[in-house]
């Protein structure tokens, strides 16, 4: 069954750093996303992406916060300037259109 | 404003049946998921509604009413493996593509 990968598993990171958190949507999805969950709380939602560009973002995704598709299989979310509170897991998603949302395996963020 | 509530924690015996029930209050609404979330792991599906009426799916089944604002899971034979979490997402947008606004998870505890 296909698969979203993220890319790495858990990353530690100073306060202060940037970091890049990396996944590959499903091959034939047309929709990505991300999202956040803080140690014992509900999923958010950070950003949605369509066609090169930002379809929805939430209050969350501030100017510290960016995404990018560099090339035809890579979907990236990149943290400048990260913050103790920037803590959490961050899933990417993808979806093609009405056939549901399919999380990666996320990334375990910790900020020291 | 947007508000899904589903209870925080239950408590079931293996074997038996457990109806985990969710309400929302959300604009926009394109259809309501059921995930399924083992600690530090990633929302695995469960079941998709968009209709009114009930879904079967193996032990898992999930009612909508549109109407009401409400939905519940309805797990059967319960197992061991079967504690975990359990999410309520709406689709929230113009789209069966919008984002995904969770509640905050039930956490099901299974026992012998």
């Amino acid at each position: 069954e296909p698969e979203v990968t993220q890319t790495p598993s858990h990353q530690v990171t100073q306060m202060g750093q940037e970091v890049i958190l990396r996944c590959v949507p499903i091959s034939n999805h047309l929709y990505f996303y991300w999202y956040r969950q803080i140690l014992g709380q509900k999923v958010e939602f950070l950003v949605s992406f369509y066609n090169n560009e930002i379809s929805e973002k939430s209050e969350i995704f501030d100017d510290q916060f960016s995404v990018e598709r560099p090339d035809g299989s890579n979907f990236t979310l990149k943290i400048r300037s990260t913050k103790l509170e920037d803590s959490a897991m961050y899933f990417c998603a993808s979806s093609e259109t009405g056939r549901g949302y399919t999380f990666g395996s996320g990334t375990r963020l910790t900020v020291v | 404003g947007q508000n899904i509530d589903q209870p925080t924690e239950m408590t079931a015996t293996e074997g038996a049946i457990v109806q985990i029930n969710c309400t929302y209050q959300t604009s926009g609404f394109n259809g309501l998921f059921w995930y399924q979330q083992h600690a530090g792991e990633a929302p695995t599906f469960l079941s998709y509604n968009v209709l009114d009426g009930l879904e079967e799916k193996g032990r898992f089944s999930s009612f909508l009413s549109r109407s009401k604002g409400y939905s519940y899971l309805l797990l059967k034979e319960l197992q061991m493996k079967d504690s975990a979490s359990y999410l309520c997402a709406v689709v929230h947008g113009s789209s069966n593509t919008g984002k995904l606004i969770f509640g905050q998870g039930t956490t099901l505890q299974v026992k012998p």
